[in-house]
């Protein structure tokens, strides 16, 4: 079975601060792929970045960075010098290889409120 | 180009209906998700649909509830005899195909409400 536990349900930050949200999964499977979405205001879920299991090199983006641990079953998110865009749910979510498709199986998201 | 795009966005229907939601995926895309998003659920995946095979069901609740994909593009999502635990915006998703390295595009969602 898949799991992926967001513990963090809300976190409130002043802009320009450095966030980070927590993502751990539980799955049987070797080989799977990590993503992050972000749902805005609006509703419609963005794509922010998938990793595959084999790679566990960190990744930045501009503000955005991960950080994936196998040895933790951990794949966090940070936002670095946050801005009141930034405002949103956040997903994290698994899908093993073994499906033959991509079958997300969602955290149930963090909640990001980013104040002037 | 054009995204993903859902109707209605919003249905209210008492309970005891059938509603029908439809997802009109972009173009080209081959495979196309439904997914539902609750307060008391969170986001799960519904049903999978890649070109003209057959269907993952595996997510589907309930057996009130189906899906079509006609000519390999627009999908309709049935719910029949709707209940008030149906209540969850639904959303749908598309990709270039359905191999786990293609990112899926989401629509903006129908809100449904039973009453």
């Amino acid at each position: 079975a898949q799991k992926v536990t967001q513990a963090q349900t809300e976190i409130s930050v002043v802009e320009k601060e450095d966030v980070t949200l927590d993502c751990v999964y539980e799955t049987r499977d070797t080989t799977y792929y990590l993503f992050w979405y972000k749902q805005p205001p609006s509703g419609e879920l963005v794509f922010l970045i998938r990793r595959n299991s084999f790679d566990e090199q960190n990744e930045i983006s501009g503000r955005y960075s991960w950080n994936f641990q196998k040895s933790t079953s951990s794949f966090n998110f940070t936002i670095t010098a946050s801005q009141v865009v930034d405002s949103a749910v956040y997903f994290c979510a698994l899908s093993p290889l073994g499906t033959g498709f991509q079958k997300l199986v969602f955290g149930t998201g963090t909640r990001l409120l980013v104040s002037p | 180009g054009a995204g993903v795009s859902q109707s209605p966005s919003n249905k209210v229907t008492e309970k005891g209906k059938d509603v029908e939601l439809r997802c009109d995926p972009i173009s080209g895309h081959t495979a196309l998700y439904w997914y539902r998003q609750s307060l008391g659920q969170g986001l799960e995946f519904l049903i999978y649909f890649q070109g003209n095979s057959a269907p993952d069901k595996s997510g589907l609740p309930s057996d009130r509830f189906s899906a079509e994909r006609t000519g390999g593009s627009v999908s309709t999502l049935t719910i029949q005899r709707t209940q008030q635990e149906d209540s969850a915006v639904y959303l749908c998703a598309s990709s270039l195909s359905g191999g786990a390295e293609y990112e899926q595009y989401f629509g903006p969602g129908t809100r449904l409400t039973v009453t």
